[in-house]
């Protein structure tokens, strides 16, 4: 299976609180963990990427775990700004082929001032 | 340094008409994935272009096609499109290169049929 499951499909959080995203897989052949953060009318940047051999990664306010027994990772905003308003959407890929990568459906934030 | 770069903006198009989209890869970058977005949905992936082939393909029909050129710029075409086709077309590029090939992705095409 190539699915890559996202919740929640949306969040409001206050300014400086934390937001949580969780993602969850099934093919155990992916190797690679990309999170992306789109606004509006603009293609998807990437944020910060994972691979499974790491259990955590932070880079700045941005923090992936990632859980390889249970197939699920997640990004934790830090000190969430309203900058932050977007959505976000995880990935996999499996980088042997060409690394293609397998999209969640996204998560709205909306952080609050 | 310039991203990768995608045109047309904005297309409208009318059911059963063709439509060619263009992407630049970013300067060094050798590769050109190609990804639909449906309003409100992740993108999902379309087929990817490597020394000017298709290098492998997701689950769309074969009215979806494209080309790479030497200069590594690549063209998504749609022919006898459908209203199901409305989506954002992305282009990411990427360079195949040691362990990651981290994509980075265009602003889009905003496909509308109508």
């Amino acid at each position: 299976q190539q699915q890559v499951k996202q919740s929640p499909q949306s969040l409001i959080v206050q300014k400086g609180g934390i937001s949580i995203i969780n993602c969850a897989y099934e093919n155990t052949a992916f190797d690679y963990f990309p999170w992306y953060q789109q606004f509006p009318g603009k293609g998807p940047a990437l944020l910060i990427a994972i691979r499974p051999d790491v259990s955590e990664k932070k880079e700045g306010r941005f923090t992936i775990s990632f859980n390889k027994s249970a197939k699920q990772f997640s990004l934790h905003i830090m000190d969430s700004q309203p900058g932050d308003s977007a959505t976000y959407f995880c990935a996999a890929g499996i980088q042997a082929a060409g690394n293609k990568l397998t999209f969640g459906g996204g998560t709205r934030v909306l952080v609050k001032p | 340094d310039a991203g990768v770069t995608q045109s047309p903006t904005h297309l409208i198009k009318t059911r059963g008409q063709q439509v060619t989209l263009r992407c630049s890869p970013k300067s060094g970058h050798d590769t050109v994935s190609w990804y639909q977005q449906a309003l409100g949905q992740g993108p999902q992936f379309i087929f990817q272009y490597y020394e000017e082939e298709e290098r492998q393909r997701g689950n769309f029909p074969d009215r979806f096609s494209g080309h790479q050129f030497p200069n590594y710029s690549s063209e998504l075409n749609v022919n006898a499109l459908l209203l199901g086709d409305s989506a954002l077309y992305l282009c990411a590029s990427s360079l195949v290169t040691g362990f990651t090939d981290t994509q980075y992705f265009g602003p889009g095409t905003r496909l509308t049929v109508l």
